[in-house]
């Protein structure tokens, strides 16, 4: 089974639309994080956000915001106002226990904004 | 800011060739690890590496794939008889203990291409 779970494969938006990501992760354990990350046309892995499994309160960062919801299972990405430097792959990961090992990614969702 | 670095950038080999990937960890970061990331697939976890020992690799980690770290510096990953299906993106990431804990800083990656 699959820890995470992206199901939105590509997304296209026009330049300042709201767009947002979705991410649904599986684990049995109570200590657990969630991440996002960015991978640009460049290819590198670029950190956007961590989150514990003990801090659900939201997140806002500039035009990035985070929505962690453990009822759900749920750690959705939203960017609001798009831009087309936002055009990239995200993928978000899980690591399991409170030493946090591997990182189990999701497939990735490839956003294309559109200018 | 501090990054991992990675060389070369693009490796090209012939099948059954040995391969040797290098990482430049974070300095004072002490756990290192391998993804691969298969073009247009998700990043899989390789091998985690901590005080000088594996511990915890994947399936994807067999017999063919070593890893070390000869001078405490440089972190490499030896592919010893390469196939084709090692065709991949290798990504080294480093993490530390203090401030971002549990984040994973990856490098720019090694484009591998066996021919």
């Amino acid at each position: 089974a699959q820890k995470v779970t992206q199901a939105q494969t590509e997304i296209s938006v026009v330049e300042k639309e709201d767009v947002t990501l979705d991410c649904v992760y599986e684990t049995r354990d109570t200590t657990y994080y969630l991440f996002w990350y960015k991978q640009p046309p460049s290819g590198e892995l670029v950190f956007l956000i961590r989150r514990n499994s003990f801090d659900e309160q939201n997140e806002i960062s500039g035009r990035y915001s985070w929505n962690f919801q453990k009822s759900t299972s749920s750690f959705n990405f939203t960017i609001t106002a798009s831009q087309v430097v936002d055009s990239a792959v995200y993928f978000c990961a899980l690591s399991e226990g409170s030493t946090g090992n591997q990182f189990y990614f999701g497939t990735g969702t490839s956003l294309t904004v559109i200018p | 800011e501090p990054e991992v670095t990675q060389t070369p950038s693009h490796q090209v080999t012939q099948m059954g060739q040995e391969v040797i990937l290098r990482c430049v960890p974070i300095s004072n970061h002490l756990y290192f690890y391998w993804y691969r990331q298969i073009l247009g697939q998700k990043v899989e976890f390789l091998v985690s590496f901590y005080n000088n020992e594996i511990s915890e690799k994947s399936e994807i980690f067999d017999d063919q794939f070593s890893v070390e770290r000869p001078d405490g510096s440089n972190f490499t990953l030896k592919i010893r008889s390469t196939k084709l299906e090692d065709s991949a993106m290798y990504f080294c990431a480093t993490r530390g203990l203090a401030g971002g804990f549990n984040i994973q800083y990856f490098g720019a990656g090694t484009r591998l291409s066996v021919l």
